[in-house]
This record gives C-alpha cells, structure tokens and sequence, in this order.
C-alpha cells in the first residue's frame, strides 16, 4: 500500500526567505500524480502544485516549485520569498493511476508553516 | 464555476440529534469524497463515490454514519444519533476521476454539544 511521509509537524520561516517543505512516498508503481495542498486558518484546502511522474521537468507555480526526486521517492515543496499569507498547513498527497476503481488521494499528515514578519 | 457547495456551513446541535450536511460537486466531476478533520485526527477520509456508487467506505466511523449520493450533483452525509466526539470539520471534495486532483468545499463545522 501506498504511503505518505511528511516529517516535519512544524516549520517557520521568516517573511521574505525561504523554506523547504519535505514529503516522501513509498510506491511500486511508476504512473501517478504527487500534489502539494495548502490549508490556510480559513481552512478552505487549495491545491497548491501538482507534479506528474512521468514528467521530469519539476513544476512550479509562480514562488512554489518542487524538487521531484522520482527514484529517491521524495516531492519536496519550496517557497521563495515567504509572505504572511503564506502561513498555513500544507498537505502532500499521492495519487495513483493503476489502482482500478480506487482513485482516493493518500495524505501525509501535514506540516504547519509559519511565516514570522 | 461555483465550486463545491457545502451546506451548512456551520451546524450546532445536542447531543442525540439528527444532523445531515450537504454537498453539491462542481459539474461534470464524477468522484465524491468526504472528510473529517479534528486536531487530534487530522483528515480522515469517511468515504467516497464513483460516478454515484460508494467506492470505499472504510472510513465510516460507525453505523451511526452514513452517506448517500442519489444522482451526479447532490450527496449527503447524516450521524444520527449525533455524539460530542463527532464535533469536527467536515470537507466535501469532488474530483474528475482519472486525474485524481481534487478541489474541496469550505467545510462544514459541526459542534455537538
């Protein structure tokens, strides 16, 4: 089965800097989609960024880009220039295309994200 | 496009009542999912349907749960008899199956009192 690995509860990060999300998955297959989602205290989940295996070109989305890493298993998220609006939860989540009629997200835990001014 | 629609978006109730929270999927999507998520659970996923048809619902806390989803563009979640620990936020997403990304409504937060 697949997982999601998120190792850090908490991060903070000074406004104008910026931060490193980590997030690793455990899978045997080689066609799925990895996303990043943002919870900000609004609690409306965003999708943030999403990153296709078979792409070996990292995505990114304006200051949010990934460093995919498909044999170490790993999807890290980076923020540039960290803004207050920045402060939020952010989920990694795993999907999988070869799992037939099951086409549920995988979560990790989250890691809570604090931007200081 | 309005996006997923939960309705209410706040529910205070007593303990042993009834509660039914609402969900209106964006157009066209044809996979539901819904969700809790408590401090001290996280998110969890309840249960979700694939073009009307419950998929998984080994999430369901107990059979005080349940959830239907009558056509493409309405499904419900009811707890009856409703319990204090059932005080969460509760996410209703929807999504195109075969692209898995999926967009959530803003949550429905009920408090059992």
């Amino acid at each position: 089965a697949q997982t999601v690995t998120q190792s850090q509860p908490e991060m903070s990060v000074q406004e104008a800097e910026t931060v490193t999300l980590s997030c690793t998955y455990d899978t045997s297959e080689s066609n799925y989609y990895l996303f990043w989602y943002k919870q900000p205290p609004s609690r409306q989940m965003i999708l943030v960024i999403r990153q296709e295996a078979y792409k070996q070109q990292n995505a990114t989305e304006n200051r949010f880009s990934v460093n995919f890493q498909k044999a170490a298993k790993s999807f890290s998220l980076k923020i540039s220039d960290s803004q207050l609006g920045d402060t939020a939860m952010y989920f990694c989540a795993f999907f999988s295309f070869n799992a037939g009629n099951n086409r549920k997200l995988i979560w990790g835990l989250g890691t809570s994200l604090a931007v200081n001014p | 496009d309005a996006g997923v629609i939960q309705s209410p978006r706040h529910e205070v109730t007593e303990m042993g009542q009834e509660v039914t929270l609402r969900c209106k999927p964006i157009s066209g999507h044809n996979s539901l999912f819904w969700y809790r998520q408590t401090m001290m659970r996280g998110l969890e996923l309840l249960i979700y349907f694939n073009n009307n048809v419950p998929i998984d619902d080994s999430g369901m806390p107990e059979d005080r749960f349940s959830a239907k989803m009558p056509n493409a563009s309405f499904s419900t979640l009811k707890i009856q008899p409703s319990e204090p620990r059932d005080s969460a936020v509760y996410f209703c997403a929807s999504s195109l199956a075969a692209i898995g990304e999926q967009f959530f409504g803003p949550g429905t937060r009920l408090t059992v009192l």
